[in-house]
């Protein structure tokens, strides 16, 4: 069974620009997370999305939005980036909802903001 | 409040010892559960354990073992004869159910020379 995969591993982007990273779930996870992880900050909670529908939301600006498609493939987006913004973004999939189904995290995407 | 404290920032031992990570957590939910994860160099987090607030009872995997005590708000995870792969950052994590997310602690380095 394929992993959680996220696209694209690597990414460099000037200040003031927008990126989408992609999130595919594992085949059957309904339930996928987006997190920020950092140096300063550490790991905190974006998003939340099941069935297509935000579910929950962590405290981020709102620069920050993502989307769930109707195949659970999920995107976020990041609109005039910050040089804070640059950090792992890690995305998580479960069957349903967390935490009674365990989380399966991909490898994340390295943004890197100059 | 949710906060999750992992004091350890960074832990060294050498091949075969014990080791210990310390995890405190705060929360006002009567219900929550408690993680373990490891983060290899690779970037993706790895799901140790899961643990509800109605269950104490300390759990043994192989050479992992965690201990659970609500009176003193911690959950530690101890790693017996440990191995050089065992290096890798480990992360504590809360899930209270009015909260509804994820709270991570900060981290524990974990080198283990051989």
């Amino acid at each position: 069974k394929a992993g959680v995969t996220q696209t694209p591993r690597y990414l460099i982007k000037t200040r003031g620009q927008q990126v989408t990273l992609s999130c595919s779930p594992i085949s059957g996870h309904r339930s996928v997370s987006w997190y920020q992880q950092t140096p300063g900050q550490g790991l905190q909670f974006l998003f939340e999305y099941f069935s297509e529908t935000q579910r929950n939301k962590g405290n981020f600006p709102g620069r920050f939005s993502g989307r769930q498609f109707s195949n659970s493939r999920s995107e976020m987006n990041v609109s005039t980036l910050e040089l804070g913004d640059s950090a792992l973004y890690l995305c998580a999939s479960s069957l349903a909802a967390p935490p009674t189904y365990e989380q399966y995290f991909g490898p994340g995407t390295r943004l890197t903001v100059t | 409040a949710q906060k999750v404290t992992q004091a350890q920032t960074e832990i060294s031992v050498v091949e075969k010892e014990d080791v210990t990570l310390d995890c405190v957590y705060e929360t006002r939910d009567t219900t929550y559960y408690l993680f373990w994860y490891k983060q290899p160099p690779s970037g993706e987090l790895v799901f140790l354990i899961r643990r509800n607030s109605f269950d104490e009872q300390n759990e043994i995997s192989g050479r992992y073992s965690w201990n659970f005590q609500k009176s003193t708000s911690s959950f530690n995870f101890t790693i017996t004869a440990s191995q050089v792969v065992d290096s890798a950052v480990y992360f504590c994590a809360l899930f209270g159910a009015n909260f509804n997310k994820f709270y991570f602690g900060s981290g524990t380095k974990l080198n283990v020379k051989p």
